[in-house]
């Protein structure tokens, strides 16, 4: 069964600082990996998708990688700003179509 | 990125009532799903949706629970008794194919008092 662990559960950082969020998955037969946004009580927003076969994509300040062999994905966001802040998920899709996620990593930067 | 819209936004029942979640589709986006949350929980998927017939479901999806395209376009989700702990935000989502990104809405708030 597919587990998703994602370290920190919390991070707060000052404003202006690069910072790297990490998740993992017990099972490397993944089709992609997707990371999403929270805010309180809101919907999730999809930040960026990665392919099984691709090593990394980019999307303005964030670049996330994948290296599915060893079941590790991290989102790195540079030069984090206060609307920054907001729980991020990580999720993998497997062959069943479903999204498997993670608890999340919740974000705080301080202005 | 898309626009995928639910109805309602709260919903408030009483145990052992019916309700039905709404989700409007995005044209050209064949796969449908539904999620939920329970408050501090993690993000959990329900079922899959193509074709008109479900193609996956995980354990939680039992015989209280069904989703239909009634009038080929909107996506519903039936709760058919509800009880105290279905409580929890459910969430649409949609994809253009079984792997591109999924697309979820705001979600429906339920509340079951």
């Amino acid at each position: 069964k597919q587990e998703v662990t994602q370290i920190p559960a919390a991070l707060s950082v000052p404003e202006g600082e690069n910072l790297v969020l990490n998740c993992s998955f017990t099972d490397s037969a993944i089709y992609n990996l997707q990371w999403f946004r929270q805010d309180p009580g809101k919907g999730l927003t999809s930040l960026l998708l990665i392919q099984s076969s691709q090593r990394e994509q980019t999307s303005g300040r964030l670049n996330a990688s994948l290296d599915k062999s060893s079941g590790r994905s991290t989102l790195y966001i540079a030069a984090s700003q206060p609307g920054d802040s907001a729980t991020y998920l990580c999720a993998v899709v497997t062959g069943a179509q479903k999204l498997v996620f993670g608890q999340g990593t919740r974000l705080t930067i301080n202005p | 990125e898309p626009e995928v819209t639910q109805t309602p936004s709260h919903q408030v029942t009483q145990m052992g009532q019916e309700v039905i979640l709404r989700c409007v589709p995005i044209s050209n986006h064949l796969y449908f799903y539904w999620y939920r949350q329970i408050l501090g929980q993690k993000v959990e998927f329900l079922v899959s949706f193509y074709n008109n017939e479900i193609s996956e479901k995980s354990e939680i999806f039992d015989d209280q629970f069904s989703v239909e395209r009634p009038d080929g376009s909107n996506f519903t989700l039936k709760i058919r008794s509800t009880k105290l702990e279905d409580s929890a935000m459910y969430f649409c989502a949609r994809s253009r194919t079984r792997t591109d990104t999924q697309y979820f809405g705001p979600g429906t708030r339920l509340t079951v008092l």
